[in-house]
């Protein structure tokens, strides 16, 4: 069974602090890495999509990173704002697995004014 | 653009009662279609997809059904519901089929099974 673990469930910022939070999956026949937002009442929204390890993306105060061979991806969120509350997701996809991504729980951020 | 549409938004049923949830998607041709369920403290399970109209695979053997009568129309039923069937419900659509290929969510339908 292939298990994609976010660390941690939750998390609490301050305004203006940066932060990180993880996302471990199997290395075995990987193939990708997505990042997901999803705030509450709305539908979850895609952030990022990675291959090489290595990579790293970013979209305004948000980047995320890729290391393929330990099975893990780093998201950064730098000066964070309220609408940066949310539950971030990632998901895995692998070679030979069409239509199947394979998700996380989610890591809830909760941005203190 | 694309829209993609669920409804009800919330549900609450018996348990042995009949489900039906709907999703419809606009502004797109023979989309592939998701249905998926994230139960408390979980990851997104992935119940149902189709690549086209009448075409359905499941992944996860349960008492839920679905159905694609029409190109841009997903359902998914069940004749009589679990207590374990409650959960949030997401539909979700996407061009491609490979494991690079992002997928666009619906609202989503919370339902409670009592």
């Amino acid at each position: 069974i292939l298990n994609v673990e976010q660390s941690p469930q939750s998390l609490h910022v301050q305004e203006g602090d940066s932060t990180n939070f993880t996302c471990s999956f199997p290395s075995s026949n990987f193939y990708a890495l997505h990042w997901y937002r999803w705030e509450t009442a709305k539908s979850p929204e895609a952030l990022f999509v990675m291959t090489l390890n290595g990579d790293e993306k970013k979209k305004g105060r948000i980047s995320a990173t890729l290391n393929t061979k330990e099975g893990y991806s780093y998201l950064y969120i730098k000066g964070s704002q309220p609408e940066d509350s949310a539950t971030y997701l990632c998901a895995r996809g692998g070679w030979g697995s069409n239509y199947q991504l394979i998700w996380g729980a989610g890591t809830k951020l909760i941005i203190k004014p | 653009s694309q829209t993609i549409h669920q409804w009800p938004a919330t549900l609450v049923q018996p348990v042995g009662s009949p489900l039906s949830l709907e999703c419809t998607v606009e502004g797109t041709s023979n989309p592939n279609l998701y249905w998926y369920r994230q139960a408390a403290g979980r990851g997104l399970q992935l119940l149902f997809y189709s690549v086209g109209i009448g075409q359905i695979s499941s992944e996860v053997p349960q008492n839920l059904s679905a159905s694609r009568p029409q190109d841009r129309q997903f359902i998914l039923s069940s004749k009589k519901l679990l207590l374990s069937d409650s959960g949030f419900y997401l539909c979700a659509w996407g061009v491609g089929t490979g494991p690079t290929d992002t997928q666009y969510f619906g609202p989503g339908t919370r339902l409670t099974v009592l």
